[in-house]
């Protein structure tokens, strides 16, 4: 299958820094990505749809001042989580959808703690 | 009412096992269904992925999608316990995003 790269895959910062989270689409082209947040036992979350060369699109409820989506080619995308605070620690995890089938390939996930 | 729906789980089943997982939606829309496995802390791997209606085989898995039902289940035969992981059904219209059931927790025993 189609492999989609994610960096770091664990990150600890402290209160109040600003943490950027790398997602590559290794052997393909991928117009459009996806940003999830998973807690312990629950599903994926649905942050915000990544557009390259345009802004994300953001799910009610997620502030993209907080998480900064950048898209700036057809093989990266970057989250950005600015000022974290514990409560935003979390598992983030992002995805890539392969044309013209549709299917989507994840990442293998970004842990975020923040102290 | 979500749109998928599957059951949490846990399920636990001895190795060797067949193991059925299930999900059920409420949209006729969907025309595509995909099974994911997610081992803990680790991102979702897809499995199979199947186009309107039929059975689907690969390996041990068999996908089976039944759209007058609004119903698709993963088979595994043979379960191993490196099979343990959360299962996700997901399913979406073409060219709109994909919506999640909740997961099934899997424990197979040696």
């Amino acid at each position: 299958g189609a492999v989609v790269s994610q960096h770091p895959s664990w990150v600890i910062c402290k209160s109040g820094t600003s943490v950027k989270i790398e997602c590559r689409s290794l052997d393909f082209q991928a117009t459009t990505m996806f940003w999830y947040r998973q807690f312990p036992k629950q599903s994926l979350m649905l942050m915000a749809t990544s557009n390259e060369g345009s802004k994300a699109t953001y799910e009610q409820g997620v502030e993209k001042d907080k998480f900064l989506i950048n898209h700036a080619s057809l093989t990266l995308s970057t989250l950005t989580v600015t000022s974290a605070h514990p409560e935003d620690s979390s598992f983030y995890i992002c995805s890539a959808r392969i044309q013209p089938t549709g299917e989507l390939f994840f990442g293998e996930g970004s842990r975020l703690t923040v102290l | 009412q979500k749109e998928v729906e599957q059951d949490p789980g846990p399920l636990s089943v001895p190795e060797g096992a067949i193991v059925s997982l299930n999900c059920t939606y409420s949209n006729s829309a969907f025309q595509y269904f995909m099974w994911y496995r997610q081992y803990s802390r680790k991102g979702p791997e897809l499995l199979m992925y199947t186009y309107s209606s039929g059975n689907k085989e690969d390996g041990r898995f068999t996908a089976q999608v039944d759209k007058s039902s609004k119903y698709i289940s993963l088979f595994i035969r043979d379960s191993q316990p490196s099979d343990s992981a959360t299962y996700l059904c997901a399913m979406n219209n073409a060219g709109n995003m994909l919506t999640f059931g909740g997961g099934t927790r899997l424990m197979v025993k040696p």
